[in-house]
């Protein structure tokens, strides 16, 4: 059972435009959400991340919106640039000792 | 610090040989991970490590498959025997806690023919 879902996994959007990826999420104890950035032959890194008590976190080009009622976050970027390829997975994480659950991940393409 | 080391970066061997990968985390974490990427399953934890200690390996596919952490500062994961299924990406991933999130090692691409 995936306590964390991308449904998209793959995402196209010409540069300049906006890129949002989604992120669906079941487990209601889960208070933290990370966003990892993954390219090809290298593993994930940290993107930006979000608590529970905020609906919105901004980073330069990079926001992450929650919203928790409807256990939804997304993430939005803008412009988007070539160099934004790449595989991106969303992880949640409750306040436990239980490791982060990630997403299987969206491809982003961002075309020039 | 260098990161979370992961050697070999590539293996490819054949079905029935033993693989073993391995992993130094960061100085300093108390956790460690092992994942395997694959395009059906995304980011799958197999066993991750507290402090050394094996804490949910639950993730395990197969007694085929074993890890260990004898100290703070290395961790393998083996294979014994492979098998074609076993292909995909491993990743090693440590952390002090979890709301600084993980850092991850480059992977080891296996591949087993």
């Amino acid at each position: 059972d995936q306590q964390v879902k991308q449904n998209s996994p793959s995402l196209s959007v010409q540069e300049g435009r906006i890129s949002i990826l989604n992120c669906d999420y079941t487990n209601s104890m889960f208070d933290y959400f990370l966003w990892y950035k993954k390219y090809p032959a290298e593993g994930p890194t940290f993107l930006i991340s979000i608590s529970s008590i905020k609906d919105k976190n901004e980073d330069g080009r990079f926001t992450v919106f929650l919203n928790k009622s409807a256990k939804h976050l997304s993430l939005h970027i803008v412009p988007s640039q070539p160099g934004d390829s790449a595989v991106y997975f969303c992880a949640a994480s409750d306040s436990g000792n239980t490791p982060l659950v990630f997403g299987k991940g969206t491809r982003l393409s961002v075309i020039a | 610090d260098a990161g979370v080391i992961q050697s070999p970066r590539h293996e490819v061997t054949e079905m029935g040989q033993e693989v073993t990968l391995r992993c130094k985390p960061i100085s300093g974490h108390n956790s460690l991970f092992w994942y395997r990427q694959t395009m059906m399953r995304g980011l799958e934890l197999l066993i991750y490590f507290n402090n050394n200690v094996p804490i949910d390996d639950s993730g395990m596919p197969e007694d085929r498959f074993s890890a260990k952490m004898p100290n703070a500062s290395f961790s393998t994961l083996k294979i014994q025997p492979s098998e074609p299924r076993d292909s995909a990406v491993y990743f090693c991933a440590s952390s002090l806690t979890k709301r600084y999130g993980y850092t991850f090692g480059s992977g080891t691409r296996l591949t087993v023919v």
